[in-house]
């Protein structure tokens, strides 16, 4: 898996639109972006995957750049259950035979 | 097939006691993945099998941690003499072979606190 960079934490206020950024300078032609989500006490699970442009799914948005040395991941309007660990992977599937986590980023929604 | 399950939710122990925790993956997943979460980090990878065979361990699995999968299908991971500072949540995941990164299922862990 390819290093990422992404802020500890993050505050937000229901209702908003949070944008976390995830920065992979190192990125390789076949790898894909991917986040997982983490409530507490409760173990990761996948939220979004992308290679490049935009995807969209009924959880989250995730912007990818022409040089794909970062992405955006998006939760428009959140609310207080979106508050969790929200992870950023970069690698190849078929190459990587298993995750490693970095800290991620700790999204603290109020109210 | 209702995902990863893992048992007990929640475990207390006394220091230098031994305790077993099983997962149960989903059915059709050849591998199963144990990692360790510490308070405000990431999970940590422990070991990983594909089918029964346990093919890799991070240096973080201590000679009083051992993992175990007999039949191919659940697993155990036991750590003997507990000490303090094995007190974390033991998360299993699995997946199938070669899959994606999106292909991860976790099960809600393992709760381990050692007094």
């Amino acid at each position: 898996l390819a290093k990422t960079t992404q802020p500890i934490s993050m505050d937000s206020y229901e209702g908003q639109e949070v944008n976390i950024t995830c920065s992979h300078n190192n990125i390789a032609t076949n790898d894909y972006i991917t986040w997982y989500q983490q409530f507490p006490s409760q173990g990761p699970r996948f939220i979004i995957q992308g290679y490049k442009t935009k995807v969209t799914n009924e959880v989250a948005s995730l912007f990818i750049p022409a040089d794909r040395k970062s992405s955006t991941l998006s939760l428009p309007r959140v609310s207080l259950s979106d508050t969790a660990v929200y992870y950023c992977l970069v690698g190849e599937g078929n190459r990587d035979d298993k995750i490693i986590f970095g800290k991620g980023t700790r999204l603290h929604i109020l109210p | 097939d209702t995902g990863v399950s893992q048992d007990p939710r929640h475990k207390i122990t006394k220091r230098g006691q031994n305790v077993t925790f099983r997962c149960d993956p989903i059915s059709e997943h050849n591998r199963l993945y144990w990692y360790r979460q510490t308070l405000g980090q990431g999970p940590e990878f422990l070991t990983y099998f594909q089918n029964e065979a346990q093919l890799e361990k991070s240096r973080l699995l201590s000679d009083r941690f051992s993992a175990e999968r007999p039949k191919g299908s659940f697993s155990t991971l036991e750590i003997q003499r507990t000490e303090q500072g094995d007190s974390a949540m033991y998360l299993c995941a699995s997946s199938l072979i070669d899959a994606d990164l999106y292909g991860y299922t976790f099960g809600s862990g393992t709760r381990l606190t050692v007094v």
